[in-house]
């Protein structure tokens, strides 16, 4: 089975700290992505990488940036945490063939002060 | 732009009975994967079936089928005999070309003894 996972499930930050979210897959999967869900608006795309340090933007990548230095890692970077940051993000992987579909962790709910 | 709409933000159920949760999308395009995630409460967001735009015959996975309507690019998600496992919320996701993912807004089903 693939498994992901998220370094924390809850976090609670205050306004301008620095905040690290990390991701890990054991699947050797080639892509790998940020989302933030949020009541009402569903997933929306933050970054995704299909390989080591490639990264590209997604829908809503203001105020977050990514690394990732190995494959089975992927990072997403508050810079500067604002409270309408606060949010639940998903980490998720896949292939980069076939028909795609992503496998997700367990979710990381931030809350920003 | 692609964009996938689920128009029901709740739906409820009584066990044993059968429900249909909706979801519509628009492309232009005619090759393309669509899915449906289902996210239990406090839980990691599972894959519960897709679907191959090619494919005419509808996608089923035991008590899960589709009822994939192309030509008016609709995408339903049939749940037979309803089980209080079966509450969560469900996600309708539409991939075109690469491997970005587009969510609909979600679904919260109840399933209630």
């Amino acid at each position: 089975d693939v498994k992901v996972t998220q370094s924390s499930r809850y976090l609670v930050k205050r306004t301008g700290e620095k905040v690290f979210l990390e991701c890990v897959q054991d699947m050797d999967h080639e892509n790998m992505f940020w989302y933030r869900q949020d009541p009402g608006l569903g997933l929306r795309l933050i970054y995704f990488s299909y390989d080591v340090k490639m990264k590209e933007k997604g829908d809503i990548p203001e105020g977050y940036s990514v690394s990732r230095e190995k494959k089975e890692r992927f990072s997403l970077i508050l810079e500067s945490a604002s409270t309408n940051q606060t949010s639940m993000y998903l980490c998720a992987s896949s292939l980069l063939a076939g028909a795609r579909e992503q496998y997700f962790g367990p979710g990381t709910r931030l809350t920003v002060t | 732009a692609q964009t996938v709409t689920q128009s029901q933000p709740e739906m409820s159920v009584q066990e044993a009975e059968t429900v249909t949760l909706s979801c519509t999308y628009d492309t232009s395009e005619s090759n393309y994967y669509l899915f449906w995630y289902k996210q239990p409460p406090s839980r990691q967001m599972i894959l519960v079936i897709r679907q191959e735009a090619y494919k005419q015959q509808n996608a089923t996975e035991n008590r899960f089928s589709v009822n994939f309507q192309k030509a008016a690019k609709s995408f339903s998600l049939k749940i037979s005999d309803s089980q209080l496992g079966d509450t969560a919320m469900y996600f309708c996701a539409f991939r075109v070309s690469g491997s970005r993912l587009t969510f609909g807004e979600g679904t919260q089903l109840t399933v209630n003894p």
